[in-house]
């Protein structure tokens, strides 16, 4: 079946970066964009950007230019998402998820805390 | 901040019929972009209920059901059950320079009475 399962919870200091592992299986991984998604404690979700995993192209949220990476290994259908220099403002839920007429299938999610 | 704008909270008591609106623009709605909804469960990833405004994925109810007009579009959920208590988001595509090319809802809490 169709899944994506997502590296564990992080542990981060201000200032530090993180790096999330999104790995799919199920479906042909280069024929599906895939998303990035977070959701801080107790708010709504907020789109980070998107990969292309077949040619490795992005986009990103302006609001996370300059501090998101995305990237993919297609020899194990992974999708990567590192954010840096965080701040506590960026304590969250980071989720994966599937492009393919709205997100059809979703990670279960890895939860990010950065704290001194 | 969220350019789809929803109630923060619906309720109903089992069995009556609940929506849930969301207003956009003509940067995303309103300029054709296809309208998505997703449930969200206490705890759980996100889960898609609605896709091309109108389209259930297989083995969603057909109790909910969506639509679109203009700016907006609709979440309905017919027959409320205990386990529809959940949050609720849109999503859709957005064609301005807003800084995010895919855009979320604010959300809507459903609270089963």
């Amino acid at each position: 079946q169709v899944q994506l399962v997502q590296s564990g919870a992080e542990v981060k200091k201000p200032g530090a970066s993180v790096k999330v592992s999104c790995k799919a299986s199920g479906y042909t991984f280069t024929s599906y964009y895939m998303h990035w998604v977070r959701q801080a404690p107790g708010q709504g979700l907020e789109w980070m950007g998107i990969i292309n995993p077949s040619g490795g192209s992005t986009s990103y949220a302006q609001k996370f230019q300059g501090r998101v990476t995305m990237t993919r290994d297609t020899s194990t259908s992974t999708v990567y998402m590192e954010l840096s220099s965080l701040r506590s403002e960026d304590t969250a839920v980071y989720y994966c998820a599937r492009l393919a007429g709205g997100m059809d299938v979703w990670g279960q999610g890895t939860t990010v805390t950065v704290s001194s | 901040q969220s350019v789809l704008t929803q109630p923060p909270s619906v309720s109903g008591a089992p069995g009556q019929r609940v929506t849930i609106s969301c207003t956009g623009s003509s940067s995303n709605i309103g300029a054709g972009y296809d309208v998505h909804w997703y449930q969200q469960l206490p705890g759980t990833a996100p889960k898609l209920l609605i896709y091309g405004n109108s389209n259930r994925p297989s083995g969603v109810p057909d109790r909910f059901s969506g639509s679109k007009s203009g700016t907006s579009a609709s979440l309905a959920i017919t027959g409320l059950q205990a386990e529809d208590e959940a949050d609720y988001y849109c999503q859709s595509y957005d064609s301005s320079l807003s800084g995010s090319l895919y855009v979320f809802g604010t959300g809507t809490k459903v609270t089963v009475l």
